[in-house]
């Protein structure tokens, strides 16, 4: 059973900081990473995929992927209080995702 | 580019009955997957077609099942609804041909109430 776990929050950061999501999962022989970004009503959006360890920025957001401890972050620098919305992690072999159940964060003014 | 689309957005039945849902992908892309969102339960997976046959599917009952046609758009159909069915069905489309080959797009869903 593929698992991908994620810290259910909510991750209350002030606005202007750093939010960090972190994921873990199950399954070695994954083979891509995404993480989702759900505003409440609506559908999971694509924000980020990462393949490889190491990190991959894309303006404000920066992915981080460690295979060896099986660990996928999402930083997200200056939060603003627009970045409020649950954050999904997904896990692929080939075609399909896992996901987590999502981390909820809270930006404030 | 078109995104995904999904109809109906909105749904609802009752139990007993049966629903089909319908999925247009984004133009070019082959492969359509179905998921079930529920508060509970988070995102599911529920089946992906690719060029028209059935790759993956996950663990629900085969009152769900779907389909998909050669123009790629795929729908899925529930029978014998439950109220545990529930839920907000998602499809995602992926092209399988660039480097990020098998990023997956949503579409906006589908609010299912069963009664």
């Amino acid at each position: 059973q593929k698992e991908v776990e994620q810290n259910s929050g909510p991750l209350s950061v002030p606005e202007g900081a750093i939010a960090s999501l972190n994921c873990t999962y199950s399954d070695r022989g994954s083979q891509s990473f995404f993480w989702y970004r759900q505003y409440s009503g609506k559908s999971p959006e694509l924000i980020m995929s990462i393949y490889s360890n190491g990190d991959k920025e894309d303006g404000r957001f920066t992915a981080q992927l460690n295979k060896a401890s099986q660990y996928v972050s999402l930083l997200i620098r200056d939060s603003q209080p627009s970045d409020s919305a649950t954050y999904l992690c997904a896990v692929s072999g080939y075609s399909t995702l896992t996901f987590g159940k999502g981390t909820m964060l809270l930006v404030s003014p | 580019k078109a995104g995904v689309t999904q109809t109906p957005r909105y749904l609802i039945k009752t139990r007993g009955q049966q629903v089909t849902l319908s999925c247009s992908p984004i133009s070019g892309h082959r492969s359509v997957s179905w998921y079930q969102q529920t508060p509970g339960q988070g995102l599911q997976f529920l089946f992906e077609y690719f060029s028209e046959t059935q790759r993956n599917k996950g663990n629900f009952p085969g009152r769900f099942s779907g389909r998909q046609f050669s123009n790629s758009r795929s729908e899925m159909n529930v029978s014998t609804l439950e109220l545990g069915d529930s839920a907000l069905y998602l499809c995602a489309s992926a092209s399988y041909r660039a480097k990020a080959y098998n990023e997956q797009f949503f579409g906006p869903g589908t609010r299912l109430t069963v009664l």
